[in-house]
This record gives C-alpha cells, sequence and structure tokens, in this order.
C-alpha cells in the first residue's frame, strides 16, 4: 500500500544537528515532490519544506530557511531533512507527506494526500 | 506574508450541521485543502481544489471558497468527527505552503 515511514528523530542538544529520513512505498516516488511538515506540542501544523520531484527545485519556511536542508534520493525512493543547528523551538513532530498530483509544475504545489506517522525530534540540553 | 484565519474552536451538537472557516485575503482565487487531525494521530486530507473529497471520505464533508473566506462543512456531525482541521493554500507570491492555525471541533 501507499505509504511513507519517517525515522531519525530523537533527543539532542541545541546547536547540534540532526538527519530525518522518510522511507516510501507502493507508488512512485521519483514523479512525487515532496514535504515536511512539523508540529510542536499542543501546536498547529507548520509547513517546514518542499522539495520537486526531481529535486531540483526546494522551498523553504522562513523559521529553518538556511538551517535545514531537504533533498532526496530517487534511486533509493527516500526524502530527507538535513536540520543544523537545533533550537529549543524546533522542538516537534515531524511529518513527511507526499504531494497530492504527479509530475506536476515544479512552480505550484498541490497540498499532502499521503502522511507518515512522525518521527519526534527534541532539542534539550 | 500570506495568512490564514480560522476560528480556534467550533462546537456543534451529534446530527447537526458544523461550520469551519478560513479567512486569507482574496482567498477565493486560491485552491484550498482541509486536514482533519485526531488526537495522537498524523492529519488526513478531507477536502482539496476548494472542495473535492479524497476517495473513502464521507459526503458530509465537503468545502466552498469565495471572496475572502474558505468554509468547510460538515453535515450530520458524528463523535467520531471530534478533531482539529486546518485549512491550507499554496502562496505562489512567497513560494511558501500555508496553514491556518487550526480549529478544534467538540461535539457537544
Amino acid at each position: 500500500q501507499v505509504q511513507v515511514v519517517e525515522s531519525g528523530g530523537g533527543v539532542v542538544q541545541p546547536g547540534r544537528s540532526l538527519r530525518l529520513s522518510c522511507a516510501a512505498s507502493g507508488f512512485t516516488f521519483s514523479s512525487y515532490a515532496m514535504y515536511w511538515v512539523r508540529q510542536a506540542p499542543g501546536k498547529g501544523l507548520e509547513w517546514v519544506a518542499v522539495i520537486s520531484y526531481d529535486g531540483n527545485n526546494k522551498y523553504y519556511a522562513d523559521t529553518v530557511k538556511g538551517r535545514f536542508t531537504i533533498s532526496r534520493d530517487n534511486s533509493k525512493n527516500t526524502l530527507y531533512l538535513q536540520m543544523n543547528s537545533l533550537r529549543a523551538e524546533d522542538t516537534a513532530v515531524y511529518y513527511c507527506a507526499r504531494d497530492r498530483v504527479a509530475a506536476a509544475p515544479k512552480y505550484y504545489y498541490y497540498g499532502m494526500d499521503v502522511w507518515g506517522q512522525g518521527t519526534t525530534v527534541t532539542v534539550s540540553s | 506574508s500570506y495568512v490564514l484565519t480560522q476560528p480556534p474552536s467550533v462546537s456543534v451538537a451529534p446530527g447537526q450541521t458544523a461550520r469551519i472557516t478560513c479567512g486569507g485575503n482574496n482567498i477565493g482565487i486560491k485552491s484550498v485543502l482541509w486536514y482533519q487531525q485526531k488526537s495522537g494521530q498524523a492529519p488526513v486530507l478531507v477536502v482539496y481544489d476548494d472542495s473535492d473529497r479524497p476517495s473513502g471520505i464521507p459526503e458530509r464533508f465537503s468545502g466552498s471558497n469565495s471572496g475572502n473566506t474558505a468554509t468547510l462543512t460538515i453535515s450530520r456531525v458524528e463523535a467520531g468527527d471530534e478533531a482539529d482541521y486546518y485549512c491550507q493554500v499554496w502562496d505562489s507570491s512567497s513560494d511558501h505552503v500555508v496553514f491556518g492555525g487550526g480549529t478544534k471541533l467538540t461535539v457537544l
């Protein structure tokens, strides 16, 4: 079945780095843009980043731009989020999600139709 | 940057109709999505392109979008509809995904 599964979360000290992974299965991964979305404890959803199906276009929320990097390996059906210079306010559940439309134009994103269960990142000393 | 505004909470009795609004500047020209998130679970897409439903979503869920307000309507509300609901758009001006702050639906 169509699914995405996140991994790589954990407890990390402020200023350190962490890399999240998202393994996709059940669909042609290389045809879909992919997202990272996070949710701080007791808060709403916050978009983090999106990457086009071919990896050539990437967009970031202002709160993470310059610190986080989204990437993908279409040969491994895997999405990544490299998180550097982590702060306490980055503490959240991080979700990976698939774009709703295959082979969509790289200047437009259609929203998220498949979500993982999330991986928890805690930034604390 | 583009902002979407939702009421923090909406309450409705079982069997009644719930309407959750999402306000944004000229949102009527954008394509709006709605997600349902039950406690402790990942979000689920319930409406896309303002008013279309993914397969498996009951017809009780419907959407509309005009002017400065998009609306998610849930007819014949059931206890199982109790959840947080988020609206979302793609803002082409900033190349950003934008979420509303979320609305907690309580079934009385």
